[in-house]
């Protein structure tokens, strides 16, 4: 399948800073990108949908301010979460799918601490 | 929009029996039915999906089958194993592109030696 790579893998940071987390397609083009946090023991919640060079479609109760979303080319979209702060520490995702999939292929995944 | 319900919540077996985990969707416009397993601390793995022109698909010890008049898909494995132990998601999607996948709640399978 195709690869998608998530970095960092994991991160702290202190209360108040901001922090970037970037989705990369590897061979293809993601057309779509999607944001998850997983909370533990639970589902993925959908945070926000992007599309390249468009404005991201955020969830009802997800602060489009708090988190911010790039999809600026079709191999990268970078999550910001400004302004962190302990509630915030989880586990964040992507997943990339091209024009062509339906299928929807995810990062590793990014371990956020919010100390 | 859609939503997907998924039934177990856990699900616990013994080696070798069978577990069955199922989904119901609400879009009937939904065309696509992927499952995936996600272990601890990892990213959700695609094992197998569905579509809408299919009733059942097999893959070794595990299928899936849809009912799209009842609007559920179910996932089933056969001779469980120890590493089959971790979360299975169920997803619904309707058309292509810009289309989101709506995930179920998950299912923490348990098999026991």
């Amino acid at each position: 399948g195709a690869v998608v790579s998530q970095h960092p893998s994991w991160v702290i940071c202190k209360s108040g800073t901001s922090v970037k987390i970037e989705c990369r397609s590897l061979d293809f083009q993601a057309t779509t990108m999607f944001w998850y946090r997983q909370f533990p023991k639970q589902s993925l919640m959908l945070m926000a949908t992007s599309n390249e060079g468009s404005k991201a479609t955020y969830e009802q109760g997800v602060e489009k301010d708090k988190f911010l979303i790039n999809h600026a080319s079709l191999t990268l979209s970078t999550l910001t979460v400004t302004s962190a702060h302990p509630e915030d520490s989880s586990f964040y995702i992507c997943s990339a799918r091209g024009i062509m999939n339906t299928e929807a292929f995810f990062g590793q995944g990014t371990r956020l601490t919010v100390v | 929009g859609e939503n997907v319900e998924q039934h177990p919540s856990t699900l616990s077996v013994q080696e070798g029996d069978s577990a069955v985990i199922k989904c119901t969707y609400s879009d009937s416009a939904s065309n696509y039915f992927p499952w995936y397993k996600q272990e601890l601390g990892k990213r959700p793995q695609l094992i197998i999906d569905i579509r809408s022109n299919v009733g059942e698909k097999k893959d070794q010890r595990i299928a899936v089958t849809l009912n799209k008049t009842a609007k559920h898909f179910s996932l089933h494995i056969t001779e469980t194993q120890p590493e089959d132990s971790a979360v299975y998601f169920c997803a619904a999607l309707a058309g292509s592109g810009y289309s989101t996948l709506t995930f179920g709640k998950g299912t923490m399978l348990l098999v026991s030696p």
